[in-house]
């Protein structure tokens, strides 16, 4: 089983910040807090990881509690191309344990 | 950065037949790659897990004579889908992780459908 919980889906504006919430309440010490985003017919596209500070790249910040139980992807300015399902997942860095998907977040931007 | 390529991105066969799908790790080497499929609206189901040079490792309930996997080189995994029937039909997925990095990048897919 897929060890976080989403909201199955959210509505953003075009223009604003979508922040995606996700809930890894049983996260070990080692594990990552990963984000990807499945746009429709697509494969899935790796956005951030984190460990326990926050991060942020070209595409998104990620802010991660201090307990580490939970976990926010924030879209700085959402598009319409950003319409997509989002999937949050734990995971430890640089090995090859499998990645069990939950269903993930289905992001609607609204122009 | 890293890149997973799968070939071929949609593919249309008869009952019966088996169809072999490709994913390669372009820029990098890896040693294991995992290959999903997903239905309609549905979420990503791992399928199995395909380590280079060795048996692919399955999850409960995908038949490993159904879905033959080989991985005989660090950047090529093949799934082979065997006597393939309607309910084959669906959205396959490979992933693979350079080895010194850190997430799993996945390829775009192949849409397979069976008449």
């Amino acid at each position: 089983d897929a060890k976080t919980t989403q909201p199955t889906s959210m509505d953003c504006a075009e223009g604003r910040a979508a922040n995606l919430p996700c809930n890894h309440s049983t996260i070990s010490g080692n594990e990552y807090v990963y984000w990807y985003r499945q746009i429709h017919s697509q494969g899935p596209q790796y956005i951030i990881h984190g460990l326990k500070n926050n991060e942020t790249n070209e595409m998104a910040s990620l802010i991660i509690t201090e307990d580490r139980k939970s976990s926010t992807l924030i879209l700085p300015h959402a598009t319409l191309r950003d319409t997509a399902v989002y999937y949050c997942i734990v995971r430890v860095a640089h090995r090859d344990d499998k990645i069990i998907f939950g269903k993930g977040t289905r992001l609607h931007i609204l122009p | 950065g890293a890149v997973v390529s799968q070939h071929p991105s949609r593919v249309i066969c008869k009952s019966g037949t088996s169809v072999k799908i490709e994913c390669r790790s372009l820029d990098f080497q890896a040693t294991t790659m995992f290959w999903y499929r997903q239905f309609p609206k549905k979420s990503l189901m791992l399928m199995a897990t395909s380590n280079e040079g060795s048996k692919a490792t399955y999850e409960q309930g995908v038949e490993k004579d159904k879905f033959l996997i080989n991985h005989a080189s660090l950047t090529l995994s093949t799934l082979t889908v065997t006597s393939a029937h309607p309910e084959d039909s669906s959205f396959y997925i490979c992933s693979a992780r350079d080895r010194g990095g850190s997430p799993l990048h996945f390829g775009n897919g192949t849409r397979l459908t069976v008449t």
